[in-house]
């Protein structure tokens, strides 16, 4: 079956310590993107990558790093400078051809710190 | 700056009314328009998108959502509302150039009285 997995489905961090959320999709699109969704909020845009090897900082980028080697997987790590990670974190991705340009999401990953 | 906006955080109906959940938007040109659905813990699931053409878009699950230029909203309805449709739902849309990332709306949380 075609999807987008992420995982651990919870995390746990440390003071000063770095996480990394896995996020893989099968569906052969070429933009990912990762959202932070906090409790009574809509989701807020922290990366994203429009194509393999290019990424691109979003609206609170700060504290968060990402990697895009292939295709398939969009990494994201959320470093000790990122002072309050507790939130739910969903991962999407979508094609980029004109007029698809829908996005599919992931289960999600709840960070919860220690 | 561009934004969206779900005014209704809460709205509780029975189980067989009718549902018209709002969302209106703010941007420069038309956009690309969504609404998807999550579930507690969950990832999200779209229920149906505007790109161009008819302005009334049919989506899973009995949805149905109508786009109106002249008031930038996108408002959800459904005819007869199943009390598996308890769920928040959220608005979000997305520019047809640059970073096509999505923006949300806040959420609107559905109860569904038996």
């Amino acid at each position: 079956d075609g999807g987008i997995t992420q995982s651990p489905k919870y995390l746990f961090r440390k003071e000063g310590q770095n996480v990394t959320l896995s996020c893989e999709q099968n569906l052969n699109h070429d933009a990912m993107y990762w959202y932070r969704q906090d409790p009574g909020q809509g989701l807020r845009l922290i990366y994203y990558s429009q194509i393999v090897n290019d990424f691109q900082k979003g609206d609170i980028a700060e504290g968060y790093s990402v990697s895009r080697e292939k295709k398939e997987s969009f990494p994201l790590t959320v470093t000790s400078a990122q002072k309050n990670p507790t939130a739910f974190y969903l991962c999407a991705s979508s094609p980029r051809e004109a007029g698809r340009e829908t996005q599919y999401f992931g289960p999600g990953t709840r960070l919860l710190v220690l | 700056a561009q934004s969206v906006t779900q005014p209704d955080i809460h709205i509780t109906v029975s189980e067989g009314a009718s549902l018209e959940l709002r969302c209106n938007y703010s941007y420069g040109a038309t956009p690309y328009l969504f609404w998807y659905v999550q579930s507690p813990g969950q990832g999200l699931q779209l229920l149906l998108k505007y790109f161009s053409g008819d302005t009334l878009v049919q989506g899973i699950k009995g949805f149905e959502a109508e786009f109106k230029r002249s008031q930038s909203s996108f408002n959800l309805r459904k005819p007869s509302v199943h009390w598996s449709d308890a769920a928040e739902y959220f608005c979000a849309v997305a520019l047809d150039t640059g970073r096509r990332a999505l923006t949300f709306g806040s959420g609107t949380r559905l109860q569904v009285q038996p």
